[in-house]
């Protein structure tokens, strides 16, 4: 079946927007993750969902960083007042079970100007 | 806490030469280890895994052993092909608390020449 997607796959915003990107996890996935990959670097955590239960957000570089996954589904991650240094890859991955294999999307690489 | 070095890049090989990229890791009990690939333009890639001590993972000939006594767990390949240029992490998952939290090492890029 499909992988999981992500869209966009580029953003380019300016200081100060409101961005939001979507995940589409690989169905019947019930765990859902969001990594923040800066150039250069290992991807690091930003949070962990169990079906709509967001069950770990302690990656979550600061309260302008919002998740959500409120049918247990699809997942959107929102950062308000984008800032330079949000500038990244962000990775969203699924799994069947929350120790099962993540598999990971593709990324959204976001620019921010 | 946590944590996984992985030894710098880039490794510029000729086709057919023989393959290690280093990773060590620092964590309490004991953890899943794991090598995740990222081809250029390609989203990561689960390589190979180990759960337990003294396991190998393989697959696509390449394989890397779970060392408990040295804390590593290093990448060999016997033969790279030009198709294996790409961006290796090495990566843990807790024993314990966060299991699911996947912790990733910096990244090797692997560039084959042929």
């Amino acid at each position: 079946g499909a992988g999981v997607s992500q869209s966009p796959r580029y953003k380019v915003a300016k200081r100060g927007q409101d961005v939001a990107l979507r995940c589409d996890p690989i169905s019947g996935h019930v765990s859902l993750f969001w990594y923040q990959q800066a150039l250069g670097q290992g991807p690091e955590f930003l949070t962990y969902f169990q079906n709509e239960a967001q069950l770990d957000k302690s990656g979550l570089p600061s309260d302008r960083f919002f998740a959500e996954r409120p049918e247990g589904s699809v997942s959107t991650l929102k950062i308000q007042r984008t800032q330079q240094e949000d500038s990244a890859v962000y990775l969203c991955a699924s799994s069947l079970a929350h120790r099962e294999t993540q598999y990971f999307g593709p990324g959204t690489r976001l620019l921010v100007l | 806490g946590n944590s996984v070095t992985q030894m710098e890049g880039p490794v510029t090989l000729s086709e057919e030469a023989f393959l290690t990229i280093n990773c060590t890791y620092t964590a309490t009990g004991y953890p899943s280890l794991f090598w995740y690939v990222q081809y250029p333009g390609e989203g990561l890639q689960l390589l190979l895994k180990a759960t337990k001590a003294d396991d190998k993972g393989s697959n696509k000939g390449f394989e890397a052993t779970y060392r408990k006594e040295t804390t590593s767990f290093h990448l060999e390949k016997g033969s790279v092909q030009v198709s294996d240029s790409a961006v290796y992490f090495c990566a843990l998952t807790p024993s314990m608390d966060s299991s699911y939290k996947l912790i990733f090492g910096s990244g090797t890029r692997l560039l084959v020449r042929p």
